[in-house]
């Protein structure tokens, strides 16, 4: 299987806890971002790294929040001191790298890490 | 401010027969590009069809096609033929030049084919 893979695909954490999710992008993929999806809305952006360099980052992302992409391959995203405002579904997808307005740039997701805070 | 509007909650539609999810967009920005998204029950985005603001044709894949009307920022998803396993969630969204690389997603259509 050489899609975006998850890891873990379901985690259930006490609030206070700290939680790491695992993305591993496409291969030869040197784009990776970060989204969140609650129930009955789309994907909303949190961050996006090209190679290593974590080169945007929402509003969304609070402090508690943290993402690494070391390597310019795998990435994880952490979040500390979890509230139950967390419990969403965390989407990672990968895309090539390009210019030019005949890029596509469409991104390829993961199945998504569902995170449940009690 | 960029924005993807879907104002189709929930869409029915009979087996074999053909459907249109809407989807309009805004954005100031001359260079963008649109995708639509499928999303079944599982959890898992799926790639479907994508447009580019400088295109001058309508993306079609398969029995996907997209109709894109870009004086009225609209870029409808055109479904034939609908299959019973074309029932998920359906996302359309859009990529702006000018802020970035991040993806603007709807609300979603959630799509029923009724056998």
């Amino acid at each position: 299987d050489t899609g975006v893979s998850q890891n873990p695909r379901h985690k259930i954490t006490k609030r206070g806890q700290n939680v790491t999710f695992r993305c591993d992008p496409i291969s030869e993929h040197n784009r990776l971002y970060w989204y969140r999806q609650t129930l009955g809305q789309g994907p909303e952006f949190l961050t996006y790294f090209q190679n290593e360099a974590q080169l945007e980052k929402s509003r969304l992302l609070s402090d508690r929040f943290s993402a690494e992409r070391p390597k310019g391959s795998f990435s994880t995203l952490e979040i500390q001191r979890t509230e139950q405002g967390d419990s969403a579904m965390y989407l990672c997808a990968s895309s090539l790298g390009g210019t030019g307005n005949k890029i596509r740039h469409e991104q390829y997701f993961g199945p998504g890490t569902r995170l449940t805070v009690t | 401010a960029q924005k993807i509007t879907q104002t189709q909650p929930g869409m029915f539609v009979q087996e074999k027969e053909a459907v249109t999810l809407d989807c309009t967009y805004d954005t100031s920005d001359q260079s963008y590009g649109l995708f639509w998204y499928k999303q079944p029950s599982s959890g898992e985005m799926i790639f479907l069809i994508y447009q580019g603001s400088y295109d001058e044709q309508n993306a079609t894949e398969g029995r996907y096609s997209l109709n894109f009307q870009k004086a009225r920022k609209s870029a409808n998803l055109v479904i034939s033929a609908s299959q019973l396993g074309d029932s998920a969630m359906y996302f359309c969204a859009m990529r702006v030049e000018e802020t970035g690389n991040q993806f603007y997603f709807g609300t979603g259509t959630s799509l029923t084919v009724i056998p």
